[in-house]
């Protein structure tokens, strides 16, 4: 069975500095990993996706998330955050063989301190 | 705008009662999926339909069900509702590709009393 662990389930950063948010997954087949994020009241809107073509990918809002097999993880960095970045983001996971169900973690917060 | 409507957006009621869920692909997609977010369980998937037909089930209890109509819209039906069906249930549509997205409506925010 697929999982995924998000690190962390508040992170707070001050305005400008480096965002890190940690995800590790688990599958018994080569994943495709996805980061989501979900602004209050809203639906999760899709960040950046890993389809197993380049492991560093680039995302939307200056996003971008490295796929590395050996420590099965799939880290979100920002390398300066903004006030509009404060939301809650979702790593998740579905094998491309199946349903596609995606599997998603239990979430960061992200604050972001003026 | 995803392209994935949803409604209503908040629906409340009272324990007992049944509730409809409707949602609307974006155009083109052949896929959609229902989620429920809860503060106690997260995100959890609950069903998959592909151009009309089931093909997954997730932890969905006995008392939801749902269907895909010829025109790809969907409908998630919850009965004898109980306090703990209080969440949001999302609708998600994708293409119907494996390695393509899935995009997700605003939810619904189910509220029981």
């Amino acid at each position: 069975a697929q999982s995924v662990t998000q690190l962390g389930s508040h992170v707070s950063v001050s305005e400008g500095a480096l965002v890190l948010l940690r995800c590790n997954y688990s599958s018994s087949v080569p994943p495709y990993l996805f980061w989501y994020v979900q602004y209050p009241n809203q639906g999760l809107q899709l960040l950046l996706k890993y389809t197993s073509a380049a492991t560093l990918v680039k995302g939307i809002n200056g996003f971008e998330a490295e796929f590395k097999k050996s420590e099965t993880s799939f880290h979100l960095t920002k390398p300066s955050a903004h006030m509009s970045d404060a939301a809650e983001y979702f790593c998740a996971v579905s094998d491309f063989q199946g349903a596609q169900k995606l599997v998603f973690g239990q979430g960061t917060r992200l604050t972001i301190n003026p | 705008d995803s392209g994935v409507t949803q409604t209503p957006k908040h629906l409340i009621t009272a324990t007992g009662q049944r509730v409809t869920l409707r949602c609307s692909p974006r155009s083109g997609d052949l896929s959609v999926y229902w989620y429920q977010q809860s503060l106690d369980q997260g995100l959890q998937f609950l069903i998959h339909y592909y151009n009309g037909e089931e093909r997954a089930k997730g932890n969905i209890l006995e008392r939801f069900s749902a269907q895909q109509f010829p025109d790809l819209h969907s409908e998630l039906n919850l009965s004898s509702l109980e306090l703990g069906d209080s969440a949001l249930y999302f609708c998600a549509s994708s293409p119907g590709y494996s390695n393509q997205p899935q995009h997700f409506g605003d939810g619904t925010r189910l509220s029981i009393l």
